[in-house]
């Protein structure tokens, strides 16, 4: 088993919509959590970070994070053709060891 | 935020040639840096861990004397790929630790890498 699953995709919507994102994961050690965003040929650029349980939210980004379910979200509001890319999701017990998720393609249709 | 940067952003090579990146972290220091393979449309695959002042750890299938690391000071590392080979052809990046307890990443802009 993966210590961290998420769903490749491909992801695609209409302008305007909300967007879940989604990661499970086994290691129950994890606390922190990340939400990356990657467009193509570029480095992945830190969206969210969160610590432990809870939600956090930025501009149009909310993240949630719920420990008991090993289960983090990343939702997009008001989704713009702008926030095509892959988001990568990414967990760490105490920092220097960082686990990703394979990514979701996400294409938002003008 | 913390700024990483990368050089070359991309180079074509002849097969048999070896090809040097940087990894600089431009406005803190990071004692450990961390190198990633990207093919298309894949997710990150990590490398190598490297360490300021230390031999850098590698992760399990990744040839030690293929891809060479040196981390010689606090912001920079590199990473060079001795006698690159067609196979070696992929998207490069690099990381380096951040935040107040080291508990997350900022990844630099990524190096494409073509050997011909």
């Amino acid at each position: 088993q993966k210590e961290v699953e998420q769903d490749p995709g491909p992801l695609s919507v209409p302008e305007g919509a909300i967007v879940s994102l989604n990661c499970t994961y086994s290691n129950s050690a994890f606390q922190y959590f990340m939400w990356y965003r990657q467009y193509s040929r570029k480095g992945p650029e830190l969206l969210m970070y969160t610590y432990s349980s809870g939600n956090k939210e930025d501009g149009r980004f909310t993240a949630q994070v719920d420990k008991s379910s090993k289960y983090i979200s990343l939702f997009i509001r008001d989704s713009q053709p702008s926030d095509s890319a892959t988001y990568l999701c990414a967990m760490s017990p105490t920092g220097n060891q960082f686990y990703f998720g394979t990514g979701t393609s996400l294409t938002v249709i003008p | 935020g913390a700024v990483v940067s990368q050089h070359p952003s991309w180079v074509i090579c002849k097969s048999g040639t070896s090809v040097k990146i940087e990894c600089r972290s431009l406005d803190f220091q990071a004692t450990t840096m961390f190198w990633y393979r990207q093919f298309p449309k894949q997710s990150l695959m990590l490398m190598a861990t490297s360490n300021e002042g230390s031999k850098a750890t590698y992760e399990q299938g990744v040839e030690k004397d293929k891809f060479l690391i040196n981390h010689a000071s606090l912001t920079l590392s590199t990473l060079t790929v001795t006698s690159a080979h067609p196979e070696d052809s992929s998207f490069y990046i690099c990381s380096a630790p951040g935040g107040a307890a080291q508990e997350t990443q900022y990844f630099g802009p990524g190096t494409r890498l073509l050997v011909l």
